[in-house]
Parts: C-alpha cells; structure tokens; sequence
C-alpha cells in the first residue's frame, strides 16, 4: 500500500501549482481520500477530502474557493489544484487515505510528502 | 466547534510508560479518534483508532507497546516499555460531517 506525491516546488505569491498523488496496493475507488498540509515547524492541517466515488468535496475554511480537489479512478489517482497561492499556504503536503464514506473518517494511510514553497 | 486539545510536550525514561491525552470539545465526547506519529524528518505514521466506547484498532505492524483508552472526553494513548525511536510528535485526529480536525500535536521526549 503506497501514495506517491509529486507536483511540489516554488512558485511566487498569486500563482498556481497542481498536486498529484498516484496511490498503489488498494482498491483506490473504494476510500476517501484527503489532503493534509504542515507548515514549517508546525503541526498538521487539514486541507481537503473527496469521496470515493469523487461525489463529495469538502475543504478547510482557509482554502475554500481557491484549491480544488479532484480524483481519477481509473489512473488511481489524487489531485489538488491550488490556485492564489499565498505564503501561508507554504507546507509539506501530504496525501491521505481515510476509512470514511461520504464524509471525512479516520486516516489510515500517508503518503511522503510534497514541499510547496509560495515566495517571491 | 469541534476542536482537539492535547498537551504541547511530554517526557518519560527509556524502558518506562507514558500516557497521552487527547481532550475531544465539549458536545463531541462521543466522537471516535485516531492517533498518528511523526518521527523527526519524516511523514506521520496511523498508530490506531479509538472508538468512543474506549475499544481501539491498531495499524499494521504497530508494536503492542502501544494502545488506547477513552475516558468521557478524553482519549488517551499509551506507550510502554519506551524506546529511542518512540521519541516523535503525537497527533490526534477527529472528524465530523464535512470537516477533519488534528490536535496541536504532543512532542514526546525519552529521557
């Protein structure tokens, strides 16, 4: 059971960045799945979740209207969209598998990580 | 408002015990958690789930070192027989109807 995140780097403030995370032994279709970011030296933050059968979206308050997350059953794969990107928005993003249903449960798996650096 | 609270730093010897708190808000004592470890550099691992009713689910290859336990709005982890690699931040987990809430996280120290 593997997720792989890539799609990370610097980007200035205002611009766009698109996340991917490829996931890999598990039925991919059948789990929600999130994103979660962490800030440098601080704590984790939820970001995002979509079903599994991408029906529902939910996001946090603080990137609601300018990230987007979306998934691909058939590529078995994850994305988040992030769009205006601010410095807050700079973290360590990870890619989660949780055990809900159509809202948000416990996360179960991790991925590695993709570090998203908003500067001028 | 749903919110996690969990103490900022604990500390205990190596070869001993140490509990760890998660305080659920007032109104969601009935929630289920679940809490992640991140060791130094590295992305959080799942430890387990705790149900309200106090039983938990571990992860895959999680030593029996480590379980849970819940009282009212509390839930709790405990780690014994503690090692070097068990120093790490301790992260609760809770979500709701469109909404998933980390604690601030607990930084572990073994002395």
């Amino acid at each position: 059971v593997q997720l792989v995140e890539s799609g990370g780097g610097l980007v200035k403030p205002g611009g766009s960045l698109r996340l991917s995370c490829a996931s890999s032994g598990f039925s991919f279709s059948g789990f929600n799945m999130n994103w979660v970011r962490q800030a440098p030296g601080k704590g984790l933050e939820w970001v995002s979740c979509i079903s599994s059968s991408g029906t529902f979206k939910h996001y946090a308050d603080s990137i609601k209207g300018r990230f987007t997350i979306a998934r691909d059953n058939s590529k078995n794969s994850l994305s988040l969209q992030m769009n205006s990107l601010r410095a807050e928005d700079t973290a360590i993003y990870y890619c989660a598998r949780d055990l809900g249903g159509s809202s948000p449960g416990s996360v179960d798996i991790w991925g590695q990580g993709t570090m998203v650096t908003v500067s001028s | 408002q749903l919110v996690l609270t969990q103490s900022p730093s604990a500390s205990a010897s190596l070869g001993a015990s140490v509990k760890l708190t998660c305080i659920l808000s007032s109104g969601h004592s009935n929630y289920d958690i679940a809490w992640h470890q991140q060791q130094p550099e590295k992305g959080p691992r799942y430890l387990m789930k705790i149900n309200s009713d106090g039983s938990y689910t571990k992860g895959d290859g999680i030593p029996d070192r480590f379980s849970g336990s819940t009282s009212g709005a509390e839930r709790y982890l405990t780690i014994s027989s503690l090692q070097s690699e068990d120093e790490a931040d301790y992260y609760c987990q809770t979500w709701g109807t469109g909404v998933v809430v980390f604690g601030g996280g607990t930084k572990l120290t073994v002395l």
